[in-house]
């Protein structure tokens, strides 16, 4: 019930296409979903997060959907570009809790220029 | 601010020695969390820790693994012995509220 399922495992898009990484819960205690950026040889990064209230946030050209009743979450990259190529990897967490984030599997992007 | 530190940034050792990952958190972040990231797993909780105290260990592998926070701004990941399947990338991460801010981690092998 903690699990957290991402697909795909690889992407490949080419530059300017949109690239859109889903991701599956089934803890209904969740209500923290963040998204992390991970390229080679560095840690995970926080890219952008949305809780529960709002089915969508934007920040530049990336976007999570949130469909509350489907308990699924995305990131779409509009406009992806090269230098957006990196693992991305979805996370889920329980505000006001001592309790850890989950994270999914990490999805493998490469942007083709 | 300089971010989670993380020492040695690569560890090569042979397999039975002793092995220890330093990490200091961003200065004011309560929780301090210590990942491992392989190819086959993915990134795996080990352990973390809130103001300093062990919360939860349950993901530490084996007793050849253990974890210290001394201090809100040293943490400890010892490997003793180490064995090759330890080989992995071992992540320190400080959260403040609910945003987990990682370390660039350290690359351990062991041969």
């Amino acid at each position: 019930q903690q699990q957290v399922k991402q697909s795909p495992q690889s992407l490949i898009v080419q530059k300017g296409g949109i690239s859109i990484i889903n991701c599956a819960y089934e803890n209904t205690a969740f209500d923290y979903f963040p998204w992390y950026q991970q390229f080679p040889g560095k840690g995970p990064a926080l890219l952008i997060a949305i809780r529960p209230d709002v089915s969508e946030k934007k920040e530049g050209r990336f976007t999570i959907s949130f469909n509350k009743s489907a308990k699924q979450f995305s990131l779409h990259i509009m406009d992806s570009q090269p230098g957006d190529s990196a693992t991305y990897f979805c996370a889920a967490g329980i505000s006001g809790s001592a309790r850890q984030l989950t994270f999914g599997s990490g999805t493998q992007l490469t942007v083709l220029p | 601010d300089a971010g989670v530190i993380q020492s040695p940034r690569h560890e090569v050792t042979e397999m039975g020695q002793e092995v220890t990952l330093r990490c200091k958190p961003i200065s004011g972040h309560d929780y301090l969390f210590w990942y491992r990231q392989t190819m086959m797993r993915g990134l795996e909780l080990l352990i973390y820790f809130n103001n300093n105290v062990p919360i939860d260990d349950s993901g530490m592998p084996e007793d050849r693994f253990s974890a210290k926070m001394p201090n809100a701004s040293f943490s400890t990941l010892k490997i003793q012995p180490s064995e090759p399947r330890d080989s992995a990338v071992y992540f320190c991460a400080s959260r403040h509220r609910h945003e987990q801010y990682f370390g660039p981690g350290t690359r351990l092998t062991v041969t």
